[in-house]
């Protein structure tokens, strides 16, 4: 059964520091998707992995993907008030193939 | 843009009733998701379907059902409502592609009295 852990699970930072969420998985999949989430909205696509060594970036967040080790990395690059949201990361192949989501990483960014 | 949109924002039913939740896409997606979301628990997968008329449980179907006669129709009922089903219902739909990116609805917050 394919599980997806993500940590930290709440994080509180400094606007202008670095930090980067893990998401670890638990079966061989080749496919890994990351969502941000902001308070009462719903989920916004940000990035799709598709393959070991995809790394795609956008802004200040940037995303890697490695399949050997079961784990992908979301970077924030000096951080700003505006990233201020829950990011979740899925994996494709449930038992059906479908998506497993990590419980989400609830990030706050301080002035 | 992927648009996919759902009936009601928030809603609020009493035990006993029946509930339906209505989610449409505009992009001829082949899949369709019902999620629920709620604190600690992240989303958790309650019914699926790949076709028309086509529906595969998830990972916690009990207490719902759902309904696929179009392909940008995805209807999911709450037989008889009960209070533990106070949750952030969420729709999602993505095609039928090796990307499998899924697009989500802005969500049914439903409270159950």
């Amino acid at each position: 059964e394919l599980k997806v852990e993500q940590n930290p699970l709440f994080l509180s930072m400094q606007e202008g520091k670095n930090y980067t969420i893990y998401c670890n998985y638990s079966t061989t999949s080749d496919r890994l998707y990351w969502y941000r989430q902001d308070p009462g909205k719903s989920l916004e696509s940000l990035f799709v992995l598709l393959s070991n060594g995809a790394v795609k970036q956008e802004g200040r967040l940037m995303a890697s993907l490695d399949t050997k080790a079961r784990l992908s990395t979301l970077h924030i690059t000096a951080a700003v008030h505006d990233l201020s949201a829950t990011y979740f990361c899925a994996v494709f192949g449930g038992s059906q193939g479908n998506l497993i989501f990590g419980k989400g990483t609830k990030l706050s960014v301080k002035p | 843009d992927v648009k996919v949109t759902q009936s009601s924002r928030y809603l609020v039913k009493r035990t006993g009733e029946k509930v339906f939740l209505e989610c449409v896409q505009d992009m001829d997606h082949e899949n369709m998701f019902w999620y629920r979301q709620d604190p600690g628990l992240g989303l958790r997968l309650i019914y699926f379907s790949y076709d028309v008329k086509m529906k595969e449980k998830g990972d916690i179907p009990e207490g719902y059902s759902v309904s696929r006669e179009k392909k940008e129709r995805f209807s999911l009922i709450l037989e008889s409502a009960s209070t533990n089903q106070t949750s952030m219902y969420l729709c999602a739909s993505s095609p039928l592609s090796s990307y499998n990116e899924q697009f989500f609805g802005p969500g049914t917050r439903l409270t159950v009295l």
